[in-house]
């Protein structure tokens, strides 16, 4: 039982380039979440998906794309990153809504872009 | 929108000593608090939460309370071990499919031995 695991952990991109985050949880956990987080900012949600199929717009979703084709993983995408997006980017599950279930967060994936 | 304040942004305390952190929130219909740690390098997770309907729960060194009335919940860490030592988060939401969790800015919490 792996939990919820990203890859990659680390990356650096070139301004105006695009890349892709997956995110994979075995625990057929409904909803998943992909967080920023960066130095003084806590965690702040970019996308969210109640299912599969699904997606819904966070706190901050500008610059990104996602996709939860299969229940198990949710596709975070930048199409032309910007400096700005240097951040240490967190998946999540739950098994229902965050609003009274414990998150489980993957390990974290590292993105720079210069 | 639910916006949470979290203070103060660093604490350091002595092994032994207690530790309390606070965060305020601003949507009245919030009713689940929970409460994150994420040590130095690895993923947050979740140490303890609280809903509307309790005041306040304990669980061994770490104790959690909440005041409704005035928009506000604490966490209180007793006889402070190294190992505390860790970014802690707190967060507040709706309950329910549509509630999703907003976090404070995080209070870095240093022990010294």
């Amino acid at each position: 039982n792996a939990g919820v695991t990203q890859t990659p952990k680390f990356r650096v991109l070139k301004t105006g380039q695009s890349m892709t985050l997956l995110c994979a949880q075995d625990m057929n956990h409904e909803y998943m979440y992909w967080y920023r987080q960066d130095p003084g900012m806590g965690l702040r949600l970019i996308h969210y998906s109640v299912g599969e199929g699904t997606t819904a717009k966070g706190e901050v979703p500008d610059g990104y794309n996602v996709s939860r084709l299969k229940k198990q993983n949710f596709l975070l995408g930048l199409e032309s990153a910007a400096p700005s997006q240097t951040s240490v980017y967190f998946c999540a599950s739950s098994k229902q809504g965050s609003g009274a279930n414990v998150l489980t967060f993957g390990a974290g994936s590292r993105l720079t872009v210069l | 929108g639910e916006n949470v304040e979290q203070h103060p942004s660093t604490l350091s305390v002595q092994e032994g000593d207690s530790a309390v952190i606070k965060c305020t929130y601003s949507d009245s219909a919030s009713n689940y608090f929970p409460w994150y740690k994420q040590e130095l390098g690895k993923r947050p997770q979740l140490i303890i939460d609280i809903r509307s309907n309790v005041g306040e729960k304990k669980d061994q060194r770490i104790a959690v309370t909440l005041n409704k009335t005035a928009k506000h919940f604490s966490l209180h860490i007793t006889e402070t071990q190294p190992e505390d030592s860790a970014v802690y988060f707190c967060a507040a939401s709706i309950t329910g499919s549509q509630g999703n969790l907003i976090f404070g800015k995080g209070t870095k919490l240093s022990v010294k031995p």
